[in-house]
């Protein structure tokens, strides 16, 4: 069974504070990962991408990835309210083609 | 611009009934998906097709085809609606790149509510 694992959270930070959000995956195959963005009664909107080992930044998003640990994090910085939302973790198997396999996402509440 | 879009948003229906549901996307893209996503359980794949005449079952299919008669559209049927199917379903879609690095977008979601 391929398995992508989150918190479900809730997770609560204070505005201005970083937010960590982080995945599991179970198999060792996997070559693409992805962090989407839902907003409550909207459609996931991807907000990162990741390939190799290592750290990707944009903007106030770092994407973190361990493929020997099987673990990817989303890191936001100087967190804002509008960045409460659900985060997916997604994993995708083989090199191309292939559907994602999600995770059950965490939810994000930021405070002003 | 281009875009991916289903209809109809919201469906009421009974159970037993045939049910459709559209996507449409206009990108061009070979690759198309079918998810339902239900709390607890996240994003599941239905079905997803690869291009023109090519369908392949996912993770939670039974209950539900497909078919994908040209590259813009990859309607999802349910045979016989069951209360278990009222969901939200979301369709996706991606273009092909080297490396399995295609960002997948997603329409915009219709909520079945099956009575």
């Amino acid at each position: 069974q391929k398995e992508v694992e989150q918190n479900s959270g809730p997770l609560s930070v204070p505005e201005g504070a970083i937010a960590s959000l982080n995945c599991t995956y179970s198999d060792r195959v996997s070559q693409s990962f992805f962090w989407y963005r839902q907003y409550s009664g909207k459609s996931p909107e991807l907000i990162m991408s990741i390939y190799s080992n290592g750290d990707k930044e944009d903007g106030r998003f770092t994407a973190q990835l361990n493929k020997a640990s099987q673990y990817v994090s989303l890191l936001i910085r100087d967190s804002q309210p509008s960045d409460s939302a659900t985060y997916l973790c997604a994993v995708r198997l083989t090199q191309a083609g292939t559907a994602l396999i999600f995770g059950k996402g965490t939810t994000l509440s930021v405070s002003s | 611009d281009a875009e991916i879009t289903q209809s109809p948003r919201h469906k009421i229906t009974e159970t037993g009934r045939q049910v459709t549901l559209a996507c449409h996307q206009t990108w061009n893209h070979n690759n198309m998906f079918w998810y339902r996503q239900d709390l607890g359980h996240g994003l599941r794949l239905i079905h997803y097709s690869y291009g023109v005449h090519d369908t392949n079952k996912g993770e939670v299919s039974d209950g539900y085809s497909v078919s994908r008669s040209n590259t813009e559209d990859l309607p999802l049927t349910l045979e016989s609606a069951a209360s278990s199917q009222t969901s939200v379903y979301f369709c996706a879609s991606s273009g092909g790149l080297a490396g399995g690095r295609e960002t997948q977008y997603f329409g915009p979601g219709t909520r079945l509510l099956v009575l």
